[in-house]
């Protein structure tokens, strides 16, 4: 059974202070590897897909590697406004996508 | 250019009531889909369609939940009867899934704002 696992399930991270994401997968065939922001309220919202180990995708402070057990989305010089629930998601056989749990990041200024 | 919509944005209803949500999304994309978020669950697929038709519906929890997809630009999830314990966010999202030499390839799913049910 194909299986996502986040952590740490919250990240608290003084503004300008990188760290890591990570999500753990296991999968008998993986097709992509999709990362979302939630804000509070909304919807998730659509960030990275990485489909082979050794890809990386960058967009502003955001990062995402992944390897062919693990991905991670690297906040470097995080602000306030990247705040946010981090979901990562596998998509294996058809179009199905197998949610993580999320981390909850909280930047302080 | 309008993401996707769902109707209604918050739903209290009392339990053993029908309740149907819509959605509608967006243009041009082929593929839709319909999850619940609930925190002890978080994000789970209930049913996907490809092409107005249900591809894997293995994640609607029993018979009182149906989804329906007569058009490629409105689709609805309706609970009936509905019980305390539906109560989540339910969030309906769509991608493009082009077919090249007969092989479908997925895109990055787009999600609507959600539905807050309420179940009393």
């Amino acid at each position: 059974e194909d299986q996502v696992t986040q952590s740490p399930e919250a990240l608290r991270l003084q503004e300008g202070e990188s760290s890591s994401l990570n999500c753990s997968y296991t999968v008998s065939g993986l097709r992509g590897l999709f990362w979302y922001r939630q804000d509070p309220g909304k919807g998730p919202e659509f960030l990275f897909t990485l489909y082979s180990a050794g890809e990386e995708k960058e967009k502003e402070r955001l990062k995402a590697t992944l390897t062919k057990k693990e991905s991670f989305l690297h906040i470097t010089a995080p602000k306030p406004e990247d705040s946010a629930t981090y979901l990562c998601a596998l998509q294996a056989a058809g179009n199905k996508l197998t949610f993580g749990g999320g981390t909850r990041v909280l930047v302080k200024p | 250019d309008a993401g996707v919509i769902q109707s209604p944005r918050h739903e209290v209803t009392e339990m053993g009531q029908e309740v149907t949500l819509r959605c509608k999304p967006i243009s041009g994309h082929n593929s839709l889909f319909w999850y619940r978020q609930t925190m002890m669950r978080g994000l789970e697929l209930l049913i996907y369609f490809n092409n107005n038709v249900p591809i894997d519906d293995s994640g609607m929890p029993e018979d009182r939940f149906s989804a329906k997809m007569p058009n490629a630009s409105f689709s609805t999830l309706k609970i009936q009867p509905s019980e305390p314990r539906d109560s989540a966010v339910y969030f309906c999202a769509s991608s493009l899934a082009p077919r090249f030499r007969g092989v479908t390839t997925y895109n990055e799913q787009f999600f609507g704002p959600g539905t807050r049910l309420t179940v009393l």
